[in-house]
C-alpha cells in the first residue's frame, strides 16, 4: 500500500511551453501533497506544500507564476512549470501525506526528469 | 539546505565495515527520517525517529537523535556494495505538518 506515481517519468520540452507533471496517490487519500525540486549530486528542495481544495503555500523564493500547483482532488496534485526555460531542468518529486494516520507519513513518487532544451 | 547540513558530504568505506552519516537541523522538530536515494531516482525511507526517542533500530540500521544538538546520526553495520546510495535525513518541523525539510545528503559508496 501507500503508493505514489508521477507521470511523465521524463520529459524534454523546448524552451518556452509548459509541462504538467502529475502526481497520484494510488491507495490512499492524500490530504497533503509536497513538490520538490532536486539539482544534480543536491538535496531536494522543498518547493510548495498542497492542500486539497485550497491554494498551495510555496517555500520562500519558489515563484508561484512559475510554478502552478493545483491539487484538485485527495488523489491528484499536478505541477505546471510555465514557459520553461533551460534553467527548470530539473528533478522533480512529489510526496503524499496522510494526515489522518498522523502527519509523519510521507510517501515520495519516483520523480520527473525534466529537461528544457 | 533549507534545514540543515549532513556530514560528511561523501564516504567510502569497504565491504563490511560500518558507516556513520550525521544530520544537524536548524529548528524544533517532531521528528526526523532518513531516506536513500539511489542516483538518479526516488526516495526509500529507512527509519522514523520521533522528538522524544533517543534511539532506534531498524536491521543493520541505527539511529540516534539528540534534540538539545539538534542532531541526528545514521549508523549502517556490516556495509555491502548495495549499500551504495545517497542518505538524506529529514525532518518535520514541530507543529507545522505542512512543511517537510532535507538535509543537504550524504554520499556513500561501499566498495566490494
Amino acid at each position: 500500500g501507500a503508493v505514489v506515481s508521477q507521470h511523465p517519468s521524463r520529459v524534454i520540452c523546448k524552451s518556452g511551453t509548459s509541462v504538467k507533471i502529475e502526481c497520484r496517490s494510488l491507495d490512499f487519500q492524500a490530504t497533503t501533497m509536497f513538490w520538490y525540486r532536486q539539482f544534480p549530486k543536491k538535496s531536494l528542495m522543498l518547493m510548495a506544500t498542497s492542500n486539497e481544495g485550497s491554494k498551495a503555500t510555496y517555500e520562500q523564493g519558489v515563484e508561484k507564476d512559475k510554478f502552478l500547483i493545483n491539487h484538485a482532488s485527495l488523489t491528484l496534485s499536478t505541477l505546471t512549470v510555465t514557459s520553461a526555460h533551460p534553467e527548470d531542468s530539473s528533478f522533480y518529486i512529489c510526496s503524499a501525506s496522510t494526515s489522518g494516520r498522523g502527519y509523519n507519513e510521507q510517501f515520495f513518487g519516483p520523480g520527473t526528469r525534466l529537461t528544457v532544451l | 539546505s533549507q534545514q540543515g547540513e549532513e556530514d560528511p558530504q561523501a564516504l567510502s568505506i569497504q565491504e563490511g565495515e560500518n558507516a556513520t552519516m550525521n544530520c544537524s537541523y536548524k529548528t524544533s522538530i517532531n521528528n526526523l527520517q532518513w531516506y536513500r536515494q539511489n542516483s538518479g531516482r526516488g526516495l526509500v525511507h529507512l527509519i522514523l525517529i520521533r522528538s522524544n526517542e533517543r534511539e532506534k533500530h531498524s536491521g543493520r540500521l541505527r539511529v540516534t537523535l539528540d534534540t538539545s544538538k539538534k542532531s541526528s546520526s545514521l549508523l549502517i553495520t556490516a556495509s555491502r556494495a548495495a549499500d551504495t546510495a545517497s542518505y538524506f535525513c529529514a525532518t518535520h518541523p514541530a507543529y507545522n505538518f505542512n512543511k517537510f525539510y532535507f538535509g543537504s545528503g550524504t554520499k556513500l559508496n561501499v566498495k566490494p
